[in-house]
């Protein structure tokens, strides 16, 4: 069974601080990595993908992978009360069927 | 807004029933996959439709089960409906050469 493991939070974050969200996989063949945000009550969205290990900045968010360590993680800098959500991390498992962790819930505190 | 919709939003049924949930793809998009989201929980993978056949399957029951239409858009069937079936069930749709998806708004399906 393919696994995405993300602890649940929720992680309390101040305003203006960097919020560091984790994700680990099992399957060693996985080759494509996404983060989503959902909103409470909405679909997710697609915030960042990223398939090369390293690192992979978009604006305030910053995605990086570790296929060695099998990890994924994305971090936020100068969070805002807007970026309060669930963090979910995607991992391909081949021929486009996406496997989703549980989500991180993501506070940031003014 | 991601071009992916979903019908209907919200809807109730009672246990036994049976519930069909409808799906139209992002244009150039010809794969559509379903997922469903108990509370507090990811989506979870149900199955994926390419080319009006399904490509791959969660550990769903065959009770749920799916079409695809040549004009790519897709229905989620769930016959005898149970309790725990209570959830948001999920479209996404992406191209068959990549791996991106994108949801639609999703149906809040309430089972009593």
């Amino acid at each position: 069974q393919k696994e995405v493991e993300q602890n649940s939070g929720p992680l309390s974050v101040p305003e203006g601080a960097i919020a560091s969200l984790n994700c680990t996989y099992s399957d060693r063949v996985s080759q494509s990595f996404f983060w989503y945000r959902q909103y409470s009550g909405k679909s997710p969205e697609l915030i960042m993908s990223i398939y090369s290990n390293g690192d992979k900045e978009d604006g305030r968010f910053t995605a990086q992978l570790n296929k060695a360590s099998q990890y994924v993680s994305l971090l936020i800098r100068d969070s805002q009360p807007s970026d309060s959500a669930t963090y979910l991390c995607a991992v391909d498992c081949g021929a486009s069927k996406i496997i989703f962790g549980s989500g991180t819930r993501l506070s940031i505190r003014p | 807004e991601t071009g992916v919709t979903q019908s209907p939003t919200h809807l109730i049924k009672t246990r036994g029933q049976q519930v069909t949930l409808r799906c139209s793809s992002q244009s150039g998009h010809n794969t559509v996959s379903w997922y469903q989201q108990a509370l507090g929980q990811g989506p979870q993978f149900i199955f994926q439709y390419y080319r009006e056949e399904e490509n791959g399957r969660g550990n769903f029951p065959p009770r749920f089960s799916g079409l695809q239409f040549p004009n790519y858009s897709s229905e989620l069937n769930v016959n005898a409906l149970e309790l725990d079936d209570s959830a948001l069930y999920l479209c996404a749709s992406s191209t068959n050469w990549g791996n991106t998806i994108y949801f639609g708004e999703g149906s809040w399906l309430t089972v009593v």
